[in-house]
């Protein structure tokens, strides 16, 4: 079975300061990982994924993650930290033997707080 | 623009009223999903539409009925809903498939519909 944990309900971390959301995950192969953000009242936008390839994946807004394999982690960084980037932030999983998106779960979600 | 539109953004109705979501998607996807979001909670997937699977989780009440008339829309229909179904609904697509060109199976989420059940 697949699973997926975010470990910090709460992440707190001032203007400029470099940031990390920790994700791990528990998958039977290769995963498919992926990155959300939600801001207040809106729907989830896709941030970055892993597929394959490069362990650093780059996404929008300045933001990265790092699949370790050996640690089974994908965790979300930012060199500095926008008081915009203050949002919800979701990791996701998908089997790749899973063909369809229904099979994607989805984290508990970290609550990313960047004080100016 | 996410290219998933879902209306209205929000909705207010009584125990006893009949209304409905709509989500439209512009982004030639074959599949489309209802996704319930409550405070403190998980996501919850409620229905998936696709070429492959319809899948309906067991746990939703059948006070919500969906409806995909085609690959580009998806209705979720609410009818005689509780207090504790007030939730953010989000609406998704995904283009599935194995072996599909580009497909990694990713979902694009619309900015979700508040529904506010009286």
């Amino acid at each position: 079975a697949q699973s997926v944990a975010q470990p910090e309900d709460q992440v707190n971390v001032a203007e400029g300061n470099p940031l990390t959301v920790k994700c791990t995950y528990s998958v039977s192969g290769n995963p498919y990982l992926f990155w959300y953000v939600q801001y207040p009242n809106r729907g989830l936008q896709f941030l970055l994924k892993y597929i394959t390839g490069d362990n650093l994946v780059k996404g929008s807004y300045g933001f990265e993650a790092e699949f370790n394999k050996s640690q089974t982690s994908f965790h979300l960084k930012k060199p500095s930290a926008l008081v915009s980037d203050s949002a919800l932030y979701f990791c996701a999983v998908r089997d790749p033997l899973y063909s369809s998106a229904s099979k994607i779960i989805f984290g508990s979600g970290t609550r990313l707080s960047i004080r100016p | 623009e996410t290219g998933v539109t879902q209306t209205p953004r929000h909705l207010v109705m009584g125990m006893t009223n009949k209304k409905s979501l709509k989500c439209e998607q512009h982004l030639g996807h074959n599949a489309m999903y209802w996704y319930k979001q409550s405070a403190k909670k998980p996501l919850e997937l409620m229905f998936v539409y696709s070429l492959e699977e319809r899948v309906e989780n067991n746990s939703v009440p059948s006070r919500f009925s969906p409806e995909c008339p085609n690959s580009s829309h998806l209705f979720l229909h609410l009818h005689t809903l509780q207090p504790e179904d007030s939730a953010l609904y989000l609406c998704a697509s995904s283009q599935d498939g194995q072996g599909a060109r580009g497909n990694t199976g990713e979902l694009f989420f619309g900015e979700g519909s508040r529904l506010t059940v009286l």
